[in-house]
């Protein structure tokens, strides 16, 4: 079982839609939670990081992070175009590095 | 205007054939990274520096080497020992404060350079 795993996709939906995109995870120790966005042929660009469990706004996109079922999502409300790129869940523990999910392709359609 | 640069954004290699991928920050961050992305997986970690004239092993480290000679750079060498070279490669970057034990990982990442075996 990899330690992070995410639906790769393709996630395609209308423009003006909900979108909820979803991490699960293994180990128990991650405390940090973050999202990525990533353009094709792009570098990833940090969306929204959340700190142990509960929701965290920013604009469009809630976080929300579910230690008890070791499960996160990314909400996006109000879908538009320029959200049509890959998004990358990511996770630490205090003590170690970083791990990257697969990453979801999301397709927003006008 | 403070960030990342990769250059080049597009190699080839032929067979046999080192090649070196250019990282350079302004930000005044003291961690660097290194990682590939292949399709279908997360990226990987090939090698990291929090400081300079220091630096570890990724979980992919074999075939690959670098160097941390002044905190801007971060080179990195592909060798002809790595078998399957092709790949985008990301650099990124984080302070310290984030990048220790206690934080929180936020790293932030240039544009790539993409490799292509010929």
């Amino acid at each position: 079982q990899k330690e992070v795993e995410q639906d790769p996709g393709p996630l395609s939906v209308p423009e003006g839609a909900i979108v909820s995109l979803n991490c699960t995870y293994s180990n128990s120790a991650f405390q940090y939670f973050m999202w990525y966005r990533q353009y094709s042929r792009k570098g990833p660009e940090l969306l929204m990081y959340t700190y142990s469990s509960g929701n965290k706004e920013d604009g469009r996109f809630t976080a929300q992070v579910d230690k008890s079922s070791k499960y996160i999502s990314l909400f996006i409300r109000d879908s538009q175009p320029s959200d049509s790129a890959t998004y990358l869940c990511a996770m630490k523990t205090s003590y170690d590095k970083v791990i990257f999910g697969p990453g979801t392709s999301l397709s927003v359609i006008p | 205007d403070g960030g990342i640069t990769q250059s080049p954004k597009y190699l080839f290699r032929k067979e046999g054939q080192n090649v070196t991928l250019s990282c350079e920050q302004n930000l005044n961050h003291d961690a660097m990274y290194w990682y590939r992305q292949d399709p279908g997986q997360g990226l990987r970690l090939i090698y990291y520096s929090q400081i300079v004239n220091d630096f570890q092993k990724g979980d992919i480290a074999e075939g690959y080497s670098v160097s941390r000679e002044k905190k801007e750079s971060f080179p990195l060498t592909v060798t002809s020992a790595q078998k399957n070279p092709t790949a985008f490669y990301l650099c990124a970057s984080s302070p310290v404060v984030l990048a220790g034990v206690y934080g929180s990982g936020e790293q932030f990442f240039g544009p790539g350079t993409r490799l292509t075996v010929l």
